[in-house]
C-alpha cells in the first residue's frame, strides 16, 4: 500500500513557468514532509521541507504548500529553469520513526 | 549537512555471488539507513543500520539476504548475497542527525546477469 501517494508522473514546464507537483498521505501520524530531487545517476537530495503547524514554506524558488485537513502538500517551483529537469519525490515520515516513506515521483522537463 | 559517499559506484556480478556496498559519512550521526531503488522507481527502505547491533529490518527484507554492518558512527556496509537477476537495482545509504532528515549517497547501481 503506497503511504504517500504522488502526481503527476511526468510533467513538463515551459522555461519561466510554475511546476506543480502534488501529493497526499492517509497517515496522520505523518508529521515531517521533505521534498528530494534527483538527477540521473545521483542519489537523492533534500530540497525543502515543512511540518504541518505551518502552511507554507519558501525557499527561494520552492515553495511548499500544506493542506492539513486534507491530508495533501504540494511543491510549486517558480520560474522553472532547465536545470531544474529532475526527478521530485515527496516524502513523509512520523518523527522518531524510522521509514522514511517515499511517492512514486514525478519526472519534470523543463523545456527553454 | 551530511556528505556521504559510497562504494563501488556500480558493478555487474554474476548470479549466485555477493556484493558488498560501503558507506561512508564525512561526520558523525546518528542514524544511518539502506534503501533500494528501482530504476525510474521510487525508494524502498530495507533497513536501518544500527551501530554496534543488528540492523532492523523491513517487511520483506532478511538479514540472510542483506547483511547490515555499522562498526561505527561514520561507516556502514550493506551485502546483497546470492544474487540474482532480480537484485538488479540500484543500492542507496542515507543518513542523518535525525531520521526525519536524510542525506543520500550517490548510489551504486548493480547488475547481476
Amino acid at each position: 500500500q503506497q503511504q504517500v501517494k504522488q502526481s503527476p508522473q511526468s510533467l513538463i514546464v515551459q522555461k519561466g513557468g510554475i511546476s506543480i507537483i502534488n501529493c497526499a498521505y492517509e497517515n496522520t501520524a505523518f508529521d515531517y514532509f521533505p521534498w528530494y530531487q534527483q538527477f540521473p545517476g545521483k542519489g537523492p537530495a533534500l530540497l525543502i521541507a515543512i511540518r504541518p503547524d505551518v502552511s507554507e514554506k519558501k525557499e527561494g524558488r520552492f515553495t511548499i504548500s500544506f493542506n492539513k485537513s486534507a491530508k495533501q502538500f504540494s511543491l510549486h517551483i517558480m520560474d522553472s529553469q532547465p536545470g531544474d529537469s529532475a526527478t521530485y519525490f515527496c516524502a513523509a515520515i512520523q518523527t522518531g520513526a524510522n521509514n522514511l516513506f517515499f511517492g512514486t515521483g514525478t519526472r519534470l522537463t523543463v523545456i527553454p | 549537512s551530511a556528505v556521504i559517499s559510497q562504494k563501488p559506484s556500480r558493478d555487474i556480478c554474476q548470479r549466485g555471488t555477493s556484493l558488498t556496498i560501503q558507506c561512508q559519512v564525512d561526520s558523525q550521526v546518528t542514524m544511518m539507513f539502506w534503501y533500494r531503488q528501482q530504476p525510474g522507481q521510487s525508494l524502498t527502505l530495507i533497513a536501518t543500520a544500527n551501530q554496534g547491533s543488528e540492523a532492523t529490518y523491513e517487511s520483506g527484507f532478511v538479514i540472510d539476504k542483506f547483511p547490515i554492518s555499522r562498526p561505527n558512527l561514520t561507516f556502514s556496509t550493506l551485502t546483497v548475497s546470492n544474487m540474482s537477476p532480480e537484485d538488479s537495482s540500484i543500492y542507496l545509504c542515507s543518513a542523518g542527525v535525525l531520521s526525519e532528515t536524510q542525506y543520500f549517497g550517490p548510489g551504486t547501481r548493480l547488475l547481476v546477469l
